[in-house]
């Protein structure tokens, strides 16, 4: 089993929906919690970045992280075109490593 | 946030031969890692660039492989040594800045192994 799940898609939306991606996880230990958009052909940018459960909104960008559920999400309100994209969530202990465990990507369409 | 740079951006090379990639940050950083992206797939740890000393490695990779510098706090390379098409991925360079809890992302190195 993998430390970090989530689903691949591909996730196909109309321009306007709201759009929620996922991840699940297996270590509780994880304190740190990621999510990166990546456009094709690019390095992946940081969208949302939240310490240990609660929510952070920046945006149309709403994160969720329920660590009793080892569970987080990703928001996007009024989805648009240019929010088409793979969306990476990562994770990561709190120690001095600083290394992240990313989950394997979802791939969101946004129709116009 | 830090803005970081990658060289060459990509490359087609011909198999047994080597390829260094460069990456240079605009600030003082306090981590930097090298990360691959096979086609299709998520990011994997390669290792941990240690200025000054040798790179911390994780399973699968091995110095030989993957020989790394970092001479100072804002530049590192990568070499992919001795090339096969199993090697064809992008190479990424992250960085996590003096103060910060993240990594952030240079645009990558798209090698393509012939």
């Amino acid at each position: 089993q993998k430390e970090v799940e989530q689903d691949p898609g591909p996730l196909s939306v109309p321009e306007g929906a709201i759009v929620s991606l996922n991840c699940t996880y297996s270590n509780s230990a994880f304190q740190y919690f990621m999510w990166y958009r990546q456009y094709s052909r690019k390095g992946p940018e940081l969208l949302m970045y939240t310490y240990s459960s609660g929510n952070k909104e920046d945006g149309r960008f709403t994160a969720q992280v329920d660590k009793s559920s080892k569970y987080i999400s990703l928001f996007i309100r009024d989805s648009q075109p240019s929010d088409s994209a793979t969306y990476l969530c990562a994770m990561r202990r709190q120690d001095s490593s600083y290394k992240l465990i990313f989950g394997s990507g979802t791939r969101l369409l946004v129709r116009p | 946030s830090a803005v970081i740079s990658q060289k060459p951006s990509r490359d087609i090379c011909q198999r047994g031969t080597s390829l260094t990639i460069q990456c240079q940050v605009d600030s003082q950083v306090t981590m930097m890692f090298w990360y691959r992206q096979q086609p299709g797939q998520s990011l994997t740890l390669i290792a941990t660039a240690n200025q000054g000393s040798e790179a911390t490695y994780e399973s699968g990779f091995v110095i030989d492989k993957f020989p790394i510098s970092r001479p100072n706090l804002t530049f590192s390379t990568l070499t992919v040594s001795n090339m096969s098409p199993e090697d064809s991925s992008i190479y990424l360079c992250s960085v996590v800045v003096a103060g910060g809890n993240t990594q952030y992302f240079g645009p990558g190195t798209r090698l393509t192994v012939l």
